[in-house]
């Protein structure tokens, strides 16, 4: 089993559409949480920090569910330029700043 | 403008040999990371390094090697002895090596083995 999964999508979705992406983590002592963007053939670049209470910034919301070991990404009102590859990545507990990272979730907005 | 650049953007090897990716950054982080991309794989961790002078192996560390004489320098090394070299790989950093701090990443560098 994979320490992080995550449907590989794609997702077409037409603009203004929301989405929803979930991933599943293995390791229940895992401590932070995180959803990553990455666009094509680019490096991947933080989108938000994912917290206990959920949390939100502007058309997303991310969800954590630590008895589920689920972790969502809710986008709302979708634009052209949401298109791209969505990365969950764990923290696992322990010493240094190790990542653990999903596939992805690639997601195409069209018009 | 701060920030981690990486070079060549894109780099062919022969079988055989072996080839050296750099990574800077200007950032005055403590730690740096390598990782490796493959089509439909999440990053893997190649090699970390939480201070200048000390690294430590990460999940797929064979046939790769590092240094980090600099703490603005961490390039990696793909040797002969990678199988499977071909891949997009990334070069990250951190404030510091321990808790939940942000890892920034550089544009990464395209190798493929011819």
């Amino acid at each position: 089993r994979k320490e992080v999964e995550q449907d590989p999508g794609p997702f077409n979705v037409p603009e203004g559409a929301t989405v929803a992406f979930n991933c599943t983590y293995s390791n229940s002592a895992s401590q932070s949480f995180f959803w990553y963007r990455q666009d094509c053939r680019k490096e991947p670049k933080l989108l938000m920090s994912v917290y206990s209470s959920g949390n939100e910034d502007g058309r997303f919301t991310a969800q954590l569910n630590r008895a589920s070991q689920y972790i969502s990404l809710l986008i709302r009102d979708s634009k052209l330029s949401d298109s791209a590859t969505y990365l969950c990545v764990v923290r696992p507990s322990g010493g240094y700043n190790k990542l653990i990272f999903g596939a992805g979730t690639r997601l195409a907005v069209h018009p | 403008d701060g920030g981690i650049t990486q070079s060549p953007k894109y780099l062919f090897r022969k079988e055989g040999q072996n080839v050296t990716l750099s990574c800077e950054q200007n950032l005055n982080h403590d730690a740096m990371y390598w990782y490796r991309q493959d089509p439909g794989q999440g990053l893997r961790l190649i090699y970390y390094s939480q201070i200048v002078n000390d690294f430590q192996k990460g999940d797929i560390a064979e046939g790769y090697s590092v240094s980090r004489e600099k703490k603005e320098s961490f390039p990696l090394t793909v040797t002969s002895a990678q199988k499977n070299p071909t891949a997009f790989y990334l070069c990250a950093s951190s404030i510091a090596g321990g808790g939940g701090n942000e890892q920034f990443f550089g544009p990464g560098t395209r190798l493929t083995v011819l």
